[in-house]
């Protein structure tokens, strides 16, 4: 199994919605983050957490929110999608070792019609 | 600004040796690193460089200049199995990474 799960890995939603997507890791680490991928682009931060009570806005925040559940959680949510926000979203994790290391989940691929 | 400049894409032959460039404007500097992902994947980690000079892995071997703002990955012995894309990343003063947009990488027999 991977030690960083997203669920769902593809999603197709129409403008409007609502749209959580999961984030859980077995490494133990505390650092994660949620980046967004757009072709041609390079990867882009928009929530990253340190710890269960730490929340930080990254570079392109707006129209998300997240949720730091556990130690092992971390949720990304789209209150109301809209279609600029189809993209590959990534969640990583980082042990906040010297290297600096992140871990990537597989990804989970949205589309907003 | 922050700016991370690699090329877009990159063709070379299989068995050869390949360099991909990455030069960055970035405020401070606690690092640099390489991923590798290839298409549909997630990003893996490759190598990270925080001093001037060489650091090699294998085939892989990644090289720092703080001065220039200039890195370069080198891949050597290339296989079809390396056609990916490739991301330089620098970490700023803030500790946070900025990320070059990826030079895509196409291996040919």
């Amino acid at each position: 199994d991977a030690d960083v799960t997203q669920t769902p890995r593809n999603r197709i939603t129409k403008t409007g919605k609502r749209i959580m997507l999961e984030c859980s890791q077995t490494k133990g680490h505390d650092r994660m983050y949620w980046y967004r991928q757009d072709p041609g682009l390079g990867l882009q931060l928009i929530y990253y957490s340190f710890d269960v009570k730490d929340i930080n806005k990254g570079e392109i925040s707006d129209g998300y929110s997240v949720s730091r559940q556990a130690q092992a959680k971390f949720s990304l949510s789209l209150e109301s999608a809209i279609p600029n926000q189809t993209a590959l979203y990534f969640c990583a994790t980082s042990g906040g070792t010297d290297t600096g290391e992140l871990f990537f989940g597989e990804g989970s691929r949205l589309t907003v019609l | 600004g922050q700016n991370i400049d690699q090329p877009t894409e990159m063709t070379a032959t299989e068995g050869a040796i390949v360099q991909i460039n990455c030069t960055y404007q970035t405020s401070g500097f606690n690092g640099l690193f390489w991923y590798q992902q290839h298409a549909g994947e997630a990003p893996t980690f490759l190598s990270y460089n925080v001093l001037d000079g060489l650091e090699e892995k294998g085939r892989f071997s990644s090289f720092l200049s703080r001065s220039k703002g200039y890195s370069y990955l080198l891949v050597k012995e290339l296989q079809m199995k390396d056609s990916a894309s490739y991301l330089c990343a620098v970490m700023d003063s803030n500790y946070q990474l900025i990320w070059g947009a990826g030079t895509k990488l196409i291996i040919k027999p």
